[in-house]
């Protein structure tokens, strides 16, 4: 139980498109679900937490309006990454919190690698 | 804000010999978690440590938390080489959204 896919998990872009990720909780429910950002050999970097039914939190540095990020459902959170540029590339990974769980752990998703050329 | 620093950030060892990785945090937290990477792949959920002072173990790892619920570590016992990887420490301020700061990750490499 507890897993999260991700789609794509690999993707080239021409710099200026926008590229959507998705990530989903296949067999719970996560009312809480976190976009992460990572560099080679470096670690995860929060950008935002979605909420289900509500706006998303972006962490100080994140522009919310290049980074849009929708929950509409308890399984689903999608980011867009608008207008890429080179510096957007990087390896972004999701991570879903049960819902009504007591533990707080979050489950990851296999991560999408983005290449901006 | 809440910082968490890990260290070492590079970690080599035979294989057989044992390794320890350290986190401390900048403020007391709610609790902490431990997660392992594999190289090319995702965070995998380890353990989380609630209490002040807890030591939780699961076969060759041991991991504590400190008195202040400020720091923690994880231990592993007589590594073998299917614990390549790194291994984030990962703090929770309380916040009820369960928003987790990572550690920098200590990458282990061992060598057979």
């Amino acid at each position: 139980g507890a897993v999260v896919s991700q789609h794509p998990s690999r993707v080239i872009c021409k710099s200026g498109t926008s590229v959507k990720i998705e990530c989903r909780s296949l067999d719970f429910q996560a009312t809480t679900m976190f976009w992460y950002r990572q560099f080679p050999k470096q670690s995860l970097m929060l950008m935002a937490t979605s909420n289900e039914g509500s706006k998303a939190t972006y962490e100080q540095g994140v522009e919310k309006d290049k980074f849009l990020i929708n929950h509409a459902s308890l399984t689903l959170s999608t980011l867009t990454v608008t207008s890429a540029h080179p510096e957007d590339s990087s390896f972004y990974i999701c991570s879903a919190r049960p819902s009504g769980r007591t533990y707080n752990e979050q489950f990851f998703g296999p991560g999408t690698r983005l290449t901006v050329l | 804000g809440q910082q968490v620093m890990q260290i070492p950030q590079y970690q080599h060892v035979q294989e057989g010999e044992d390794f320890t990785t350290y986190c401390n945090s900048s403020t007391t937290l709610s609790n902490i978690q431990w997660y392992k990477q594999r190289p090319g792949g995702h965070p995998v959920f380890l353990i989380q440590l609630v209490k002040s002072g807890e030591v939780k173990k699961q076969k060759r790892l041991t991991f504590q938390f400190g008195e202040a619920k400020k720091n923690s570590s994880l231990h592993i016992t007589a590594t073998q080489t299917t614990d390549v990887g790194t291994y984030f420490c990962a703090g929770h301020g309380g916040t009820s959204y369960g928003k987790l700061t990572f550690g920098q990750g200590t990458i282990l490499t061992v060598h057979p």
